[in-house]
């Protein structure tokens, strides 16, 4: 297993147009998360789903977002309309169900966005 | 206030140091605490966690909490250069992390 896999690695779209990302994380992990993250900041908690149910979505999270994880392996990420503020980081964690390693993240790579 | 917070630094000291890097945190239910580490252009990857009130140590790293000040620490003993990065606390439930903390770790 090669770990966490997110793609495209980077996106470069004009305003308005919608983008997906892609993320396969670590086969045995059932829990899978998303995050975005500017320059400066930590990462901000967007989503996340055990399995294939998504279990919570940040307040912060405009309508255009949204995210599906079908068949509890890998999950997109879609953004509609894209706006400039939305140019940032976007990662992919996922973790194990259970035990000592119980909720202890490991990162994709990151998919970068840049809309003009 | 933050869920998480930490100070953004940077945190400058001088290799062979010690660096003390601090987070406090507003939910008192919360059970697991997280460190990572982020090089920049990097993902965050993990150095520790600790979910028991007192001390963790692993190698060069030591984890303090106190959850009744609502307070977890990260403690580098031996600063190298290559510890330079920023340092992100994480809180559970839905592992919220704070801005983290910039350590230059200099010569």
């Amino acid at each position: 297993d090669t770990g966490v896999s997110q793609d495209p690695r980077h996106k470069i779209t004009k305003r308005g147009q919608n983008v997906t990302f892609r993320c396969d994380p670590i086969s045995e992990h059932n829990r899978l998360y998303w995050y975005r993250q500017t320059l400066g900041q930590g990462p901000e908690f967007l989503t996340y789903f055990q399995n294939e149910a998504q279990l919570e979505k940040s307040r912060l999270l405009s309508d255009r977002f949204s995210a599906e994880r079908p068949k509890g392996s890998f999950s997109t990420l879609e953004i509609q309309r894209t706006e400039q503020g939305d140019s940032a980081m976007y990662l992919c964690a996922s973790s194990s169900p259970g035990g000592s390693g119980a909720n202890v993240l490991t990162f994709g790579a990151g998919s970068r966005l840049t809309v003009l | 206030q933050k869920e998480v917070e930490q100070n953004s630094g940077p945190l400058s000291v001088p290799e062979g140091a010690i660096a003390s890097l601090n987070c406090t945190y507003s939910d008192r239910g919360s059970q697991s605490f997280f460190w990572y580490r982020q090089y920049s252009g990097k993902s965050p990857e993990l150095i520790m966690f600790i979910y028991s009130n007192g001390d963790k140590e692993d190698g060069r790293f030591t984890a303090q909490l106190n959850k009744a000040s609502q307070y977890v620490s990260l403690l580098i003993r031996d600063s190298q250069p290559s510890d330079s990065a920023t340092y992100l606390c994480a809180v559970t439930g839905k592992l919220i992390f704070g801005t983290g903390t910039r350590l230059q770790v200099f010569p």
